[in-house]
């Protein structure tokens, strides 16, 4: 079946990096574009970036664009999000999600359980 | 990218209907199809209801139901059962080819 399992959260510091993974198994991972999507404690969801299946479009949220990257590796069927120069604000669990197949703005078909991300000092 | 403006809360008794709105703009829900509602629980992942619109995936039942008038989005839940209770949030493509979610509803089965 179909399976998403982030990792690579924790705790880190204002200003630094941390990368995050997802792993898919259980479909053809190069066919489905991918995104992350975070919620803060207690908070609604807010979607961060896309990446299309051949990952040649990728867009992103203002609030992260020019400090996050989405990525990835098709022969090993993850999904990554490089996440720079870190704030306070970033601080949520970040899930990743899957399209349908025909679109990638038609999506959420699939998440993970999510990895939480804490920013702090 | 303002977020997708929902009603905070709704309730509804086992067995009614309710419908839960989401309302943008020409340059989100009103401009696009790809218009989608999520249930989530707490402590749990989203899970998709609605995609595009008005479709539902596979398993979800057919108690939900999603259409759009304007730029106006919503979602419709008939014969509330207890396990309905949940947050609801929708949300959209827009033109700046990014994604934007609604603040969420909590529905309350009374």
């Amino acid at each position: 079946q179909v399976q998403l399992v982030e990792s690579g959260g924790g705790v880190v510091q204002p200003g630094r990096s941390l990368r995050l993974s997802c792993a898919v198994s259980g479909f053809m991972f190069s066919s489905y574009g991918m995104h992350w999507v975070r919620q803060a404690p207690g908070k609604g969801l807010e979607w961060v970036t896309v990446m299309s299946y051949d990952g040649s479009n990728k867009y992103y949220a203002d609030s992260v664009k020019g400090r996050f990257t989405i990525s990835r590796d098709n022969s090993k069927n993850t999904l990554y999000l490089q996440m720079n120069s870190l704030r306070t604000e970033d601080t949520a669990v970040y899930y990743c999600a899957r399209d349908l197949g025909d679109s990638q703005w038609s999506w959420g078909e699939y998440w993970g359980q999510g990895t939480l991300v804490t920013v702090s000092s | 990218q303002s977020a997708l403006t929902q009603p905070a809360s709704v309730s509804g008794s086992p067995g009614q209907s309710i419908t839960i709105s989401c309302t943008g703009t020409s340059s989100d829900v009103g401009g696009y199809n790809f218009v989608s509602w999520y249930q989530q629980h707490p402590g749990k992942a989203p899970k998709l209801m609605i995609y595009d619109v008005s479709n539902r995936p596979s398993g979800v039942s057919n108690r939900f139901s999603g259409s759009k008038s304007g730029n106006t989005a919503s979602l419709t839940i008939s014969g509330l059962q207890a396990e309905d209770e949940a947050d609801y949030y929708c949300s959209s493509y827009t033109t700046s080819s990014s994604v934007v979610f609604g603040g969420g509803t909590k529905l309350t089965v009374l």
